[in-house]
């Protein structure tokens, strides 16, 4: 079946330490997100990257890294520079551009404690 | 920045009565997307509207775009308790998907 992984669900972190969050996709998709979903808000966009060894910030890039070697890999990595790491992180992907439905990966509840 | 602002945050209703959320934008959007997310789970695609002043249904949905493309409207007939959940409307401008804030759809009991 196709679709788009992210892995682990729950991630426990100290806080200092860089964390990575994985996001594979077998659906052939071009364009690959990550968002940022806290309580109460819509999602944010941290990167998108359009198309393999290139990506781009999006409004809250801040903190985060991230690097697309496959098409089907974007992972994301917190760093200990982003001040508020806490939160539920989304990744999702589109056949090309943003004209077309985002599919969403289940998502990964980090936790920096 | 550009905005989509999305109401009410909230919304109780007794199962079986209606549900209306609404979203305005400050530009005008190429389209919009409606999402929604069920507790604990992630945002799913529920359709695109493109033209200005379509209306589309998906049995108890009913989806508007304005004639001016800034807003957008999702009701729901008759809610039942499958329909708990947060939706989302995501508006595309200038290359980019500007998310509203959501509206939790909450069933009384």
């Amino acid at each position: 079946d196709g679709g788009i992984t992210q892995s682990p669900k729950y991630l426990f972190r100290k806080e200092g330490q860089n964390v990575t969050l994985s996001c594979e996709q077998n659906l052939n998709h071009d364009a690959m997100y990550w968002y940022r979903q806290d309580p109460g808000q819509g999602l944010r966009l941290i990167y998108y990257s359009q198309i393999v060894n290139d990506f781009q910030k999006g409004d809250i890039a801040e903190g985060y890294s991230v690097s697309r070697e496959k098409k089907e890999s974007f992972p994301l990595t917190v760093t200990s520079a982003q001040k508020n790491p806490t939160a539920f992180y989304l990744c999702a992907s589109t056949p090309t551009s943003l004209n077309t439905e985002a599919f969403f990966g289940q998502g990964t509840r980090l936790t920096v404690v | 920045g550009q905005q989509v602002m999305q109401i009410p945050q909230y919304q109780h209703v007794q199962e079986g009565e209606d549900f209306t959320t609404y979203c305005n934008s400050s530009t005008t959007l190429s389209n919009i997307q409606w999402y929604k997310q069920r507790p604990g789970g992630h945002p799913v695609f529920l359709i695109q509207l493109v033209k200005s002043g379509e209306v589309k249904k998906q049995k108890r949905l009913t989806f508007q775009f304005g004639e001016a493309k800034k807003n957008s409207s999702l009701h729901i007939t008759a809610t039942q308790t499958t329909d708990v959940g947060t939706y989302f409307c995501a508006g595309l401008s200038n290359y980019q998907l500007i998310w509203g804030a959501g509206t939790k759809l909450i069933i009384k009991p």
